[in-house]
């Protein structure tokens, strides 16, 4: 079973561009949730999808950000314009479906690497 | 408001030793903990869960981990460490504030160091 991949795996683009990241979910994950790292610090939540329906984006940092699953299958997160405070490794994780789904561990993906200069 | 604190950016342990690396959480009501472990240039993988039952938790390689509720922790242990357990451990918690999501809070992450 093919895990949840994530691409680019290295992105560096300059002040102000656009950048745009992309997450395939493990087939018939439901669940698919956005994280950040920044700079060594701990990993934060962006967003979550059930399906192509935002469940929770509480953790967008501001309307920058724009995230989008259509069809429930594999989600884009948009960054524009970026910013230098956007670097850090951006994680996609998807977990099975369902209310029980929510307390199943979530598959995480590699990572993208943004580096904004 | 919910957290988790991993105390160590760094635990150093000789191969063949006892490794623990320590987590405290701080959340209303009961717990959804969990640790992940990230080797270089991989993602973070799952090793093991506490939603309920057992204070004593087994995962993957090896590795336990113990849940206690009086001293709100959740400490990551093994027996007997191995070179190749040296990577970058997160503990988290499901953030249950938030209603109907498995949002996750997360430590800052310890890294493990394994010497021969």
């Amino acid at each position: 079973e093919a895990g949840v991949t994530q691409f680019p795996s290295h992105s560096v683009i300059e002040k102000g561009q656009t950048v745009t990241l992309r997450c395939d979910p493990i087939s018939g994950h439901d669940n698919l949730y956005w994280y950040r790292r920044v700079m060594g610090k701990e990993i934060k939540f962006l967003l979550h999808f059930v399906k192509e329906s935002k469940q929770d984006e509480s953790g967008m940092p501001n309307n920058r950000f724009l995230a989008e699953r259509t069809g429930g299958t594999y989600s884009t997160l948009k960054v524009q314009p970026a910013e230098l405070e956007d670097s850090g490794v951006y994680f996609c994780a998807s977990s099975q479906e369902g209310w029980a789904g929510q307390n199943n561990e979530q598959f995480f993906g590699p990572g993208t690497r943004l580096t904004v200069l | 408001a919910q957290s988790v604190a991993q105390p160590e950016d760094q635990v150093n342990v000789a191969e063949g030793n006892p490794l623990t690396v320590k987590c405290t959480y701080s959340v209303s009501g009961n717990p959804y903990l969990f640790w992940y472990v990230q080797y270089p240039n991989r993602g973070l993988q799952f090793l093991l869960k506490y939603i309920t039952g057992d204070n004593l938790v087994k995962g993957s390689y090896g590795f336990e981990a113990e849940f206690n509720k009086s001293q709100t922790s959740f400490h990551l242990k093994k027996p007997s460490a191995l070179v190749s357990d040296s990577a970058l451990y997160f503990c988290a918690v499901r953030d249950i504030l938030s209603g109907n999501t498995g949002k996750l809070i997360f430590g800052q992450g310890t890294t493990l160091q394994v010497k021969p």
